[in-house]
């Protein structure tokens, strides 16, 4: 079945730091991609998508390519600020079911 | 626009007791979901419904049963809760268009003692 494979956490990283959360993927066809963000006592929302190959997902600085060859979408940003302190859910969706990885929380220190 | 809006908020159940969690949202979609949230395992689907008048089951459906109201609620129920059922609960609804992004309620985190 399909499945999703997100790095474990949690990630500890300074202001300012550069951000990368590895995602990988299995799944029939070619799913869309996202990638959800939960802050603190909230439900997740969506941070950015991809609906194909090659496409770059981006938002409130943060980035990913959906890489079809390698099916993969990692999560970058080049500047984490404190206010990024959240866990990231990496999810390829398609038909009536999304797949969500086990989340990766990220604390970001001043 | 509300969105995917849900009560309650918080709730405590002793074991053997039922509740039903309330879920409504106001963007005309057609695909509903019932998820849990347990730490170090993400998100867990628990029933979902494709449409007004069909639910089907997720993940993990043991224990739970669903109702699709009408097109904008859609209910989970609990008959008879075990503490294995303590978790974070969040309903959401998913988009028409082809990305089919999903749109996520606040979540209810039920205790069960």
């Amino acid at each position: 079945g399909d499945s999703v494979t997100q790095m474990e956490g949690p990630v500890t990283l300074s202001e300012e730091a550069f951000l990368t959360i590895n995602c990988t993927y299995t799944a029939t066809g070619y799913p869309s991609l996202f990638w959800y963000v939960q802050y603190p006592g909230e439900g997740l929302q969506l941070l950015l998508k991809a609906t194909k190959a090659d496409d770059k997902g981006s938002n409130k600085g943060f980035e990913a390519t959906y890489r079809k060859e390698t099916t993969s979408f990692h999560l970058e940003k080049g500047s984490v600020q404190v206010s990024d302190s959240a866990v990231y859910f990496c999810a390829p969706g398609g038909g009536f079911k999304t797949i969500f990885g086990a989340g990766t929380r990220l604390f970001v220190k001043a | 626009n509300a969105g995917v809006t849900q009560t309650p908020k918080f709730q405590v159940l002793k074991t053997g007791q039922s509740m039903t969690l309330q879920c409504a949202q106001d963007m005309n979609h057609n695909s509903m979901y019932w998820y849990r949230q347990d730490p170090g395992m993400g998100l867990r689907l628990i029933y979902y419904s494709a449409s007004e008048g069909t639910t089907d089951k997720g993940e993990v459906p043991n224990g739970y049963n669903v109702s699709r109201l009408n097109k904008r609620e859609f209910s989970l129920r609990l008959e008879s809760a075990a503490p294995s059922q303590t978790s974070v609960y969040f309903c959401a609804s998913r988009s028409q268009d082809w990305s089919h992004e999903q749109y996520f309620g606040p979540g209810t985190r039920l205790t069960v003692t």
